[in-house]
């Protein structure tokens, strides 16, 4: 069965470092997804993007978040200077079309900013 | 803007036994899904059950059925014959329906019900 995959499983990086998640969307899937959980809270949305653009952000999305298609199987999300309260377990979701109703997650990368 | 909302930050219940996860919801949206998801110390997202608002009808899976309100905009998750398999979080979550030419929304998620199965 298909599934979404995401790279690296874990990642530490020092406050202020850049920080680049991988995923690699269902293949035949048109819709893309970034999440954000911090331990112990709920999962938030960050950003979907559909026919190479941003579709829509929340307001956890500001200007240091950027995401990316780079070619026609990755999805990236960047963090330009990241802190420590950017420390979160980040997923990535793809859903196949505007009809569809599931979003299949990834595993998730866990981030952890020091 | 939509909210989600699980008033039950902890359920526990005895293996074989039926529990019911309660969920509401605030949108003005009148087309919309709701959904419920597990995570378990894994961490994965695993979709458990979904529900379509237009549909009277109330989603079963197996051993996990929803008591879907829209009018008190309730959505509450029973599962019977509860197994250990069963313990995690469980997450009520809420999306408007996409329409073409439309945004892609994200979903909206509670805070979640930590579920503990007591052998």
């Amino acid at each position: 069965e298909p599934e979404v995959t995401q790279t690296p499983s874990h990642q530490v990086t020092q406050m202020g470092q850049e920080v680049i998640l991988r995923c690699v969307p269902i293949s035949n899937h048109l819709y893309f997804y970034w999440y954000r959980q911090i331990l112990g809270q709920k999962v938030e949305f960050l950003v979907s993007f559909y026919n190479n653009e941003i579709s829509e952000k929340s307001e956890i999305f500001d200007d240091q978040f950027s995401v990316e298609r780079p070619d026609g199987s990755n999805f990236t999300l960047k963090i330009r200077s990241t802190k420590l309260e950017d420390s979160a377990m980040y997923f990535c979701a793809s859903q196949q079309g505007v009809h569809s109703y599931e979003q299949y997650f990834g595993p998730g990368t866990r981030l952890t900013v020091t | 803007a939509q909210t989600v909302t699980q008033s039950q930050p902890e359920m526990s219940v005895q293996e074989a036994e039926t529990v019911t996860l309660s969920c509401t919801y605030d949108t003005s949206e009148s087309d919309y899904y709701l959904f419920w998801y597990k995570q378990p110390p894994s961490r994965q997202m695993i979709l458990v059950i979904r529900q379509e608002a237009y549909k009277q009808q109330n989603a079963t899976e197996n051993r996990f059925s929803v008591n879907f309100q829209k009018a008190a905009k309730s959505f509450s998750l029973k599962i019977s014959d509860s197994q250990l398999g069963d313990a995690a979080m469980y997450f009520c979550a809420y999306r408007r329906v996409m329409y073409s030419g439309g945004g892609a929304d994200g979903l909206t998620f509670g805070k979640g019900t930590h579920l503990i199965i007591q052998p």
